[in-house]
């Protein structure tokens, strides 16, 4: 069991560029959840997935914003014309889904810190 | 909809201090509450958590009981060491619905544990 993996750790974009993060979750793993933390606050959901359906959107996620996770393996969160407002961490997390051998816990990624100029 | 309130930071305590971090929370349902701890340049971790009412978490010395009747889930450890100096944060777990397992997270309390 590796963990959840994110990349990049750090990208740092101009203003109006578009940015793409990977996540690989846990590999038994079948939910996927894409969180977003600002400097100073806890971290907001944006979206999750059950293998490769995306299940629940929040209303942070604004039209700028795609995730996907094709194979139900690895999933993708891309930021197109980015904005100062979009310098954040971005957080992915995995966990099983309900079912017999359920457990709710989300084991966390180190994160992709973003920073747009 | 659901919310986590976690008492103001941050918290500055001396070694082998007692810390209390308090927790409340707003939900329907019966959400399971975590707190998960992010050491410096470090990924959350799970500390512990709770399923149930009067269910207590319990690890590395920390302990939160779910308390469904004042809707808190406070953070405790009898003796805190340098090494717990992190940012702590409680969260929820959506109870049901398409929600289910989607977590809410307070907004972190910054321990800083001084020799």
């Amino acid at each position: 069991d590796t963990g959840v993996s994110q990349d990049p750790r750090h990208k740092i974009t101009k203003r109006g560029q578009n940015v793409t993060f990977r996540c690989d979750p846990i590999s038994e793993h079948n939910r996927l959840y894409w969180y977003r933390q600002t400097l100073g606050q806890g971290p907001e959901f944006l979206t999750y997935f059950q293998n490769e359906a995306q299940l629940e959107k929040s209303r942070l996620l604004s039209d700028r914003f795609s995730a996907e996770r094709p194979k139900g393996s690895f999933s993708t969160l891309e930021i197109q014309r980015t904005e100062q407002g979009d310098s954040a961490m971005y957080l992915c997390a995995s966990s099983l889904a309900p079912g017999s051998s359920y457990s709710e816990t989300q084991y966390f990624g180190p994160g992709t810190r973003l920073l747009v100029l | 909809g659901n919310s986590v309130t976690q008492m103001e930071g941050p918290v500055t305590l001396s070694e082998e201090a007692f810390l209390t971090i308090n927790c409340t929370y707003t939900a329907t349902g019966y959400p399971s509450l975590f707190w998960y701890v992010q050491y410096p340049g470090e990924g959350l971790q799970l500390l512990l958590k709770a399923t149930k009412a009067d269910d207590k978490g319990s690890n590395k010395g920390f302990e939160a009981t779910y308390r469904k009747e004042t809707t808190s889930f406070h953070l405790e450890k009898g003796s805190v060491q340098v090494s717990d100096s992190a940012v702590y944060f409680c969260a929820l777990g959506n109870a049901g619905g398409t929600s289910y397992g989607k977590l809410t997270f307070g907004q972190g309390t910054i321990l800083t544990v001084h020799p």
